[in-house]
């Protein structure tokens, strides 16, 4: 079984600036999705990035980007430009893509806090 | 808004008592998944409806709990019994042809 591992219960960072916040993974498995989500207090689970284990090209959406390390499965999130809408907790997730009776499932991480000082 | 609808919102229930809660995705998304998620955790993967179809379903989903996707459209989750230990959020997803779940806002469960 897949297993999703977030070292860091809670993160820190001063608006404007860059973090990192580490996620970690465990599979035999080759062909997979790799997955930040955020999820604001009392809000809704949204997608912030998505990486695929093929590409070895990290994933870039905005001020968010990946630390994609297969070999050593590795996959950080850098937050740059840190906005006070950035505060929330983030959640890394595994999705194998193969079939069979994987169906898709997400394997979640326990989660990083994400606070932002202005 | 990602589109995924969940009512209610809140519930709070008695011990024993029965409850159901409702799940509309994205309309044209034909998988859609139930998770639970417990204060400070990840969701954890409850089961997964492909159509009208329940495909998979986790160890979590014990003999109380039973879950139903009539015509592909909605879905309801339907715990009888209820425990003190079901309280939690309970998470609906729904995915298209794209490798993304969709996640709804959920329903937050309190059992007193």
């Amino acid at each position: 079984a897949q297993t999703v591992t977030q070292s860091q219960p809670e993160m820190s960072v001063q608006e404007a600036e860059t973090v990192t916040l580490s996620c970690t993974y465990d599979t035999s498995e080759s062909d997979y999705y790799l997955f930040w989500y955020k999820q604001p207090p009392s809000r809704q689970m949204i997608l912030v990035i998505r990486q695929e284990a093929y590409k070895q090209q990290n994933a870039t959406e905005n001020r968010f980007s990946v630390n994609f390390q297969k070999a050593a499965k590795s996959f950080s999130l850098k937050i740059s430009d840190s906005q006070l809408g950035d505060a929330a907790m983030y959640f890394c997730a595994y999705r194998s893509a193969g079939g069979g009776t994987s169906y898709g499932k997400l394997t979640f991480g326990q989660g990083t806090i994400l606070t932002v000082h202005p | 808004d990602t589109g995924v609808s969940q009512n209610p919102r809140h519930k709070i229930t008695k011990r024993g008592q029965n409850v159901t809660f409702r799940c509309d995705p994205i309309s044209e998304h034909n998988r859609l998944y139930w998770y639970r998620q417990t204060l400070g955790q990840g969701p954890e993967f409850l089961t997964y409806f492909q159509n009208e179809a329940q495909l998979e379903k986790s160890r979590l989903l014990s003999d109380r709990f039973s879950a139903e996707r009539p015509k592909g459209s909605f879905s309801t989750l339907e715990i009888q019994r209820t425990e003190q230990g079901d309280s939690a959020m309970y998470l609906c997803a729904s995915r298209g042809l794209a490798s993304t779940q969709y996640f709804g806002p959920g329903t937050r469960l309190t059992v007193l």
